[in-house]
């Protein structure tokens, strides 16, 4: 079975700090997909990236970046910067390859402050 | 393209009531979800459908009904509302590919708030 865990329940910053969420996803499958999605007080899932289990390459788009590491099983999102703006609930998800659904974690509210 | 759009945005339903959150896409994608949200719990799957005429259920079916007549639609129903059944509902699409399945964008619709008191 597969599972996503975000331990941080709720980060708080001050505007510009740099906040990395975590994310830990347990499968037993060697294909699969992983997500990141943002939910804004407004209350639409924004999709932020998919990334493969076959490309470990680190990705950077603006002020965010995803660190994916397969030998700890995580794959991890860092906000540089932060802004008011990026205060929302933010999910890790995957599935597993030939499986058109998500998985996803419990989410990590994000609240940043001016 | 309209994307995922849901109906209705707001519902409030005495308990033991029925009805249908409609979901419908305009991509023609194979792959539609729902899912339920509640606090503290993430989102979890309720029913999927790979195709037209072939629905199967996620972690937490019960008490809902899905069928899937035409590749747009794909209607959720509530066949006795429960006070448990609070939540928001997510409906999503996606292109299958070559069946592949995730690898393609999950497109999420803009959700339901239901209210069962």
């Amino acid at each position: 079975a597969q599972k996503v865990t975000q331990a941080q329940t709720e980060i708080s910053v001050v505007e510009k700090e740099d906040v990395t969420l975590d994310c830990v996803y347990e499968t037993r499958d060697t294909t699969y997909y992983l997500f990141w999605y943002k939910q804004p007080p407004s209350g639409e899932l924004v999709f932020l990236i998919r990334r493969n289990s076959f490309d470990e390459q680190n990705e950077i788009s603006g002020r965010y970046s995803w660190n994916f590491q397969k030998s700890t099983s995580s794959f991890n999102f860092t906000i540089t910067a932060s802004q008011v703006v990026d205060s929302a609930v933010y999910f890790c998800a995957l599935s597993e390859a030939g499986y058109s659904t998500l998985t996803f974690g419990k989410g990590t509210m994000l609240l940043v402050s001016p | 393209n309209a994307g995922v759009t849901q109906t209705p945005k707001f519902q409030v339903l005495k308990t033991g009531q029925s009805m249908t959150l409609q979901c419908a896409q305009d991509m023609n994608h194979e792959y539609m979800s729902w899912y339920r949200q509640d606090p503290g719990m993430g989102l979890r799957l309720i029913h999927y459908s790979v195709g037209a005429g072939i629905t199967d259920q996620g972690e937490v079916p019960n008490g809902y009904n899905v069928s899937r007549s035409t590749t747009e639609d794909f209607p959720l129903r509530l066949l006795s509302a429960a006070p448990s059944q609070t939540s928001v509902y997510f409906c999503a699409s996606s292109y299958s590919g070559a069946g592949r399945g995730a690898e393609y964008e999950q497109y999420f619709g803009p959700g339901t708030r239901l209210t069962v008191t």
